[in-house]
């Protein structure tokens, strides 16, 4: 029979462009987040976490930007390159508890 | 240190037979998950233990899976029998004190 997989929404840019990827999270207890970047055949590697007490943190060609109001998390990558191309996940986490809640994350497809 | 190892990378196995996939996690760190990715369910949450022991096994399936951590630098997740829908690629990841989580390389693990 025919397999239904999960239907990742996908975000297809240029080489040089900047990428903005959304991610809205349910737990408004939830204080902690991370954004994971997935390469084909290997396991999630941290990008950079933010606390709930920021609004806004920068890495090396990353910005992790925390809307608390709307429970919603984005994650921009500044001069996208073909190797950035993965599957991104957002986790969130609320202290106290050890587990991270992923989301189903998102494809990014840079073309050079 | 040289991160969340696993082992062994791919599992080939029949229907019916006992598969164990272990895990080294980072030195040092209090807890370690197991989690399962496929393309119908995403990364899932099996299990994860908090300083050797088990805290939250709602995740696992069925009485087939089982998961063990007899000290702090070891961990198996076993399947027994195992089945074709338990392929999937099993992930193990550690973390200190509920921050990020460092993520294997990961098992893939095909049952024909």
């Amino acid at each position: 029979g025919e397999s239904v997989g999960l239907h990742l929404p996908t975000l297809s840019v240029q080489e040089g462009d900047n990428s903005i990827i959304n991610c809205a999270y349910s737990n408004s207890a939830s204080d902690y987040f991370i954004w994971y970047k997935q390469e084909s055949g290997k396991g999630p590697q941290f990008i950079i976490d933010i606390r709930s007490n920021m609004d806004k943190r920068q890495g090396q060609r990353v910005t992790v930007l925390l809307n608390k109001t709307v429970k919603h998390l984005s994650l921009q990558i500044a001069a996208t390159q073909p190797g950035d191309s993965a599957v991104y996940f957002c986790a969130e986490n609320e202290s106290g508890y050890s587990t991270l809640t992923f989301g189903k994350g998102t494809m990014l497809l840079v073309s050079p | 240190d040289a991160g969340v190892i696993q082992s062994p990378r791919h599992e080939v196995t029949e229907m019916g037979q006992e598969v164990t996939l272990r895990c080294k996690p980072i030195s040092g760190h209090n807890s370690l998950f197991w989690y399962r990715q496929t393309m119908m369910r995403g990364l899932e949450l099996l299990i994860y233990f908090n300083n050797n022991v088990p805290i939250d096994d709602s995740g696992m399936p069925e009485d087939r899976f089982s998961a063990k951590m007899p000290n702090a630098s070891f961990s198996t997740l076993k399947i027994q029998p195992s089945e074709p829908r338990d392929s999937a690629v099993y992930f193990c990841a550690s973390s200190l004190m509920g921050n990020e989580a460092f993520f294997g390389q990961g098992t893939r693990l095909t049952v024909v």
